[in-house]
């Protein structure tokens, strides 16, 4: 079976770009989160979906995060507009049932914006 | 203070030597306990999965989970360098999120 996949896999944009990342859960699963990974910040859940209804979006740092999904098989973290203090690495992580405990990652976004 | 703490080391050992590495948490609802290896530039993956208090061994890896203490502990024996990587703990209380460490860096030299 085929990972979580995540493209793009770096992305490089300047300030006040929109960036879209785009995430494809394991085929089955029921649920997806996107989390974002810095130095100094560790592993933060930003926003999750179960069965593509979002559910708690809480970690999204502003209203210039927005994240949809609208099937079960893709999902989008879109950035508008960009600015450095964003760059970090984006992971998407998904899970079989909205109950199941273990999550499985894709290789992440690597985002810098200059 | 932080839910979950972790160690961020850097931790350098030679190879064979055992390794110990810690998570202390404050939250006690925390029920499921899990350890994740990551690898420079690439996504977590599972390692270890730790339901309640006690041990579970898998090969060269072992996870001890402490709850009166809120301590969780993540051991490798005979360590080689292919474990070098960074070491996440995470928990659960029951509910859909993941409350993760912000790892801890092991590198294992010939």
């Amino acid at each position: 079976d085929a990972g979580v996949i995540q493209s793009p896999r770096h992305e490089v944009t300047e300030m006040g770009q929109e960036v879209t990342l785009r995430c494809k859960p394991i085929s089955g699963h029921n649920s997806l989160f996107w989390y974002r990974q810095t130095m100094m910040r560790g592993l933060e859940l930003l926003i999750y979906f179960n069965n593509n209804v979002p559910i708690d979006d809480s970690g999204m740092p502003e209203d210039r995060f927005s994240a949809k999904m609208p099937n079960a098989s893709f999902s989008t973290l879109k950035i508008q507009p960009s600015e450095p203090r964003d760059s970090a690495v984006y992971f998407c992580a998904s899970r079989r049932g909205t109950s199941a405990v273990i999550q499985y990652f894709g290789a992440g976004t690597r985002l810098s914006v200059l | 203070q932080k839910e979950v703490e972790q160690d961020p080391g850097p931790l350098s050992v030679p190879e064979g030597a055992i390794v110990s590495l810690n998570c202390t948490y404050s939250n006690s609802a925390f029920q499921y306990f899990m350890w994740y290896r990551q690898y420079s530039r690439k996504g977590p993956e599972l390692l270890m999965y730790t339901y309640s208090s006690g041990n579970k061994e898998d090969g060269r890896f072992t996870a001890q989970v402490d709850k009166s203490s809120k301590y969780i502990s993540l051991f490798i024996r005979d360590s080689q360098p292919s474990d070098s990587a960074t070491y996440l703990c995470a928990m659960s209380d029951n509910t859909d999120k993941l409350i993760f460490g912000t790892g801890t860096r092991l590198q294992v030299f010939p």
